[in-house]
């Protein structure tokens, strides 16, 4: 089955700098790549995800990359903000009735 | 999108009982998930449940101890039965986004249970 991969697991950056987080996964026939923001004693929200048809998908602060042949996404997060501060989640599935696979997350700190 | 209201939204429980948790959609879905997430941990899928047929576990997960129902479209429970301490998690249903949104999933508020 597949299997998530994701870098880094702490991630603090300064307020103004961006923030980069990657994940590689296994299975060739995901196709979907939806990235999670989950903060605390809340549940997880959808804030950017990619298909396989295309390989870059933006929105305002938030940028996702998909390398279907390296098998690798990354989220992309610029001019950071205190409010981008909790655990962000890649996933992967093969889209339709399937379930996600979740990678481990990433704790990512915005510090003023 | 699709709503999913999911109750307990927590609980306090005792080793040995059991608790249902439930979650309602505001439509028809075919599909329904179970996540659990371990404190400070990413989500694990339970099982799958799909109407009218048994949930399909995950490695890991047995329908003697996560027993599921999906009675219909729009509801699904699951079970923690027998509960430990080991069992102190954060329990999340959710649901595919069908043809407009598919593959996304959307998440009920979650269950968090402790077990003394």
């Amino acid at each position: 089955g597949e299997n998530v991969e994701q870098h880094p697991s702490t991630l603090s950056v300064q307020e103004g700098d961006s923030a980069v987080i990657k994940c590689t996964y296994s299975d060739s026939a995901s196709n979907y790549f939806p990235w999670y923001k989950q903060e605390l004693g809340k549940r997880p929200q959808l804030i950017i995800d990619i298909r396989s048809n295309v390989g870059e998908k933006k929105d305002q602060r938030i940028a996702v990359t998909l390398n279907k042949t390296a098998k690798h996404f990354s989220l992309h997060i610029t001019e950071t903000q205190p409010e981008d501060s909790a655990v962000y989640f890649c996933a992967a599935s093969n889209g339709g009735n399937t379930p996600l696979v979740f990678g481990k997350g990433t704790r990512l700190s915005v510090i003023a | 999108s699709a709503v999913i209201s999911q109750k307990p939204s927590r609980d306090i429980c005792q080793r040995g009982t059991s608790l249902t948790i439930q979650c309602q959609v505001d439509s028809q879905v075919t599909m329904m998930f179970w996540y659990r997430q371990q404190p400070g941990q990413s989500l694990t899928l339970i099982a799958t449940a799909n109407q009218g047929s048994e949930a399909t576990y995950e490695s890991g997960f047995v329908i003697d101890k996560f027993p599921i129902s999906r009675p219909n479209l729009t509801f699904s429970t699951l079970t923690v039965s027998n509960m430990s301490p080991e069992d102190s998690s954060i329990y999340l249903c959710s649901c595919n986004g069908g043809a407009t949104y598919p593959g996304e999933l959307f998440f009920g508020e979650g269950s968090r249970l402790t077990v003394l």
